[in-house]
């Protein structure tokens, strides 16, 4: 079976440092979308593109947050500088438009100390 | 109004029993909807889709109302193995291309 592709699995680091998190969407889907998972919040939509045009960034901190697609193969999520308050499961999923479901890889596990 | 609530629950119910979940939703045009599960520290995995009045899959039955807005899950006869965090998921552009809004999940339970 097709599956969306995350890595790293896990991320353990330091504030302040740089990570980057990357995502292989299904082949053929068009629209990718990163969401991060919280015990307080749940699932919180981040950002999505479809058509590597981002759509919708509303979601994330704009200061510390950038999403890119630089190509059909790859998303990446940001976050620069981290900040303990970011520690969260980041889930990225795929999909193929229209009235179709997204799937969803197997996330990040991110801390920051 | 949040855009998709769910009762949090957790239900917790014994094998062989019958539970049902409610979820309302806020976006009136959205058409297509979800119940997806989530295992814990697992992601979210698709369970039902819910296009027009309803959708049935064996022991598991979602509705669809839309005069009120709200979008039931049904499970019957219900396993140890259906444990798991269930999500009520709406478009919210009103369809599914476009980014999905998840409700906080209602846990269930299920017991031997």
């Amino acid at each position: 079976d097709a599956r969306v592709t995350q890595t790293p699995r896990h991320k353990v680091t330091e504030m302040g440092q740089e990570v980057t998190m990357r995502c292989q969407p299904i082949l053929g889907h068009n629209t990718v979308f990163w969401y991060r998972q919280t015990m307080m919040q749940g699932l919180e939509l981040l950002a999505y593109f479809r058509n590597r045009a981002p759509l919708d960034d509303s979601g994330m901190p704009k200061d510390r947050f950038s999403a890119e697609m630089p190509d059909a193969t790859l998303a990446t999520l940001k976050i620069q500088p981290s900040e303990p308050r970011d520690s969260a499961v980041y889930f990225c999923a795929s999909g193929p438009g229209g009235n179709q479901p997204q799937h969803f890889g197997d996330g990040t596990r991110l801390s920051i100390l | 109004r949040k855009e998709v609530e769910q009762d949090p629950g957790p239900f917790n119910v014994p094998e062989g029993a019958t539970v049902a979940f409610n979820c309302t939703y806020s976006n009136s045009a959205s058409q297509s909807f979800f119940w997806y599960r989530q295992d814990c520290r697992k992601e979210p995995k698709l369970l039902m889709s819910v296009y027009s009045s309803g959708n049935e899959d064996g022991r598991f039955t979602a509705q669809l109302n839309r005069a009120s807005q709200y979008i039931s899950l049904l499970i019957r006869d219900s396993k140890l193995s259906d444990s798991a965090t269930y999500l009520c998921v709406a478009p919210l552009g009103g369809q599914a291309g476009t980014a999905l809004i998840f409700g906080k999940g209602t846990t269930l339970s299920v017991s031997s």
